[in-house]
């Protein structure tokens, strides 16, 4: 949405590069997590999950690393693309626990061609 | 296609003047939520509902009320609209509360004057 990314950490690539989007979560209990993308003037989109069975869960372009003993989750982008720009989000959940996703604060990527 | 649908994207008003901003999903999902958004703070929950007429409170649930009279709607409600409500909120469903991703709408984008 607008201005959803001020006061955000910012990281800079170049078009083809490779990303890493890392996010540091908040509860040991916590067992699902997602990542969503958010461009300007919509809403949070999903990219992909992982349950904390795996540490490493691939789609398309995209892999998710878990790291349950450091509370640590990444999102690499393969050959990161001008449409790559955007927001990104990670979110923590407890299956046995919370009614609710909890939400990081952010990271902008922004992809310079 | 599924979605969750929002309405209005844009609405400006006064203060004390009720409005209601609706949700449909058409993903037959149980969980829906409500979200604001805003620079610095990040995706706040609002309210949510488990099924239809079971809503309960999120992390900021002052001044809204929510209503879940069907399974594909969710309103959010403001009785009173003051400033500090300006906003962007977002609705989303989820098929379950913990460990399916939750689906957003486009958004809300709201100015109290």
């Amino acid at each position: 949405g607008e201005n959803v990314g001020l006061h955000l950490p910012t990281l800079s690539v170049q078009e083809g590069d490779n990303s890493i989007i890392n996010c540091a979560y908040s509860n040991s209990a916590s067992d699902y997590f997602i990542w969503y993308k958010q461009e300007s003037g919509k809403g949070p989109q999903f990219i992909i999950d992982i349950r904390s069975n795996m540490d490493k869960r691939q789609g398309q372009r995209v892999t998710v690393l878990l790291n349950k003993t450091v509370k640590h989750l990444s999102l690499q982008i393969a050959a990161t693309q001008p449409g790559d720009s955007a927001v990104y989000f990670c979110a923590e959940n407890w299956v046995g626990g919370y009614n609710k996703l909890i939400f990081g604060a952010g990271t902008r990527l922004a992809v310079h061609p | 296609e599924a979605q969750v649908t929002q309405n209005p994207r844009y609405l400006i008003t006064v203060t004390g003047k009720k409005l209601t901003v609706t949700c449909s999903q058409n993903m037959n999902h149980e969980y829906m939520s409500w979200y604001r958004q805003d620079p610095g703070l990040g995706l706040r929950q609002i309210y949510y509902s488990m099924n239809v007429e079971v809503t309960d409170k999120g992390d900021v649930p002052e001044g809204y009320k929510v209503s879940r009279k069907e399974k594909r709607n969710f309103p959010l409600i403001l009785e009173s609209p003051s400033p500090n409500q300006t906003s962007l909120y977002f609705c989303a469903s989820s098929a379950d509360r913990a460990d399916s991703p939750l689906h957003f709408g486009n958004g809300t984008r709201l100015t109290v004057t």
